[in-house]
């Protein structure tokens, strides 16, 4: 059964640095998601995309965080400048047709930062 | 704004025990309510979708209900097993997926 995929599933930073975070999406879907569990705490929603563009973004997406899809199968997360309180689990979801389908989410990259 | 909250935040059953999970939403107007399942330090699993025309779902000893007026969807498992244990998530989309804080259950061998 296809499945979205993540790496890395963990990733160590400094704060300040640069981090990407890597989503392959399930091939025949046309929706890309990315959220974030602080730990203990809900999963909250960061961004949407669609046809190559944010659909939607939530106040948390703010200038330091930006999303691409470099080819056809890569959905990324960049945060430019981490800070301390970006240390999350970050996860990739992906739709055939938008949110009124099921999401399919993938393992998730947990991220700290130091 | 939507909300979704879950009660009770946690849960210790006896295995075998059946046993229902509690979801409330703020806004009726929801497409479709989802369940998901995640294990400690893990990705989430989706376990059932309920479409906002439907009243129930069921996978094998998961049943869901959905009562989009009162804003409540209830997770039913049958015949509880050690390995259901984990934290259950009920979600709404909003243009994005509202999620609740989830429900920590913990089945006693």
């Amino acid at each position: 059964e296809p499945e979205v995929t993540q790496t890395p599933s963990h990733q160590v930073t400094q704060m300040g640095q640069e981090v990407i975070l890597r989503c392959v999406p399930i091939s025949n879907h046309l929706y890309f998601y990315w959220y974030r569990q602080i730990l203990g705490q809900k999963v909250e929603f960061l961004v949407s995309f669609y046809n190559n563009e944010i659909s939607e973004k939530s106040e948390i997406f703010d200038d330091q965080f930006s999303v691409e899809r470099p080819d056809g199968s890569n959905f990324t997360l960049k945060i430019r400048s981490t800070k301390l309180e970006d240390s999350a689990m970050y996860f990739c979801a992906s739709s055939k047709q938008g949110h009124r389908e099921t999401q399919y989410f993938g393992p998730g990259t947990r991220l700290l930062v130091l | 704004k939507q909300e979704v909250t879950q009660i009770p935040a946690a849960l210790s059953v006896p295995e075998g025990e059946n046993l229902v999970l509690n979801c409330s939403f703020t806004d009726s107007a929801i497409y479709n309510l989802q369940w998901f399942r995640q294990d400690p330090g893990k990705g989430l699993t989706s376990l059932l979708l309920i479409q906002s025309s439907q009243r129930e779902q069921t996978s094998g000893r998961l049943n869901a209900s959905l009562d989009k007026s009162s804003g409540r969807s209830t997770l039913y498992i049958a015949a509880s097993q050690p390995g259901d244990s984990a934290t259950y998530l009920c979600a709404v989309p909003d243009g994005k997926i509202i999620f609740g804080k989830g429900t920590r259950l913990h089945i006693l061998p």
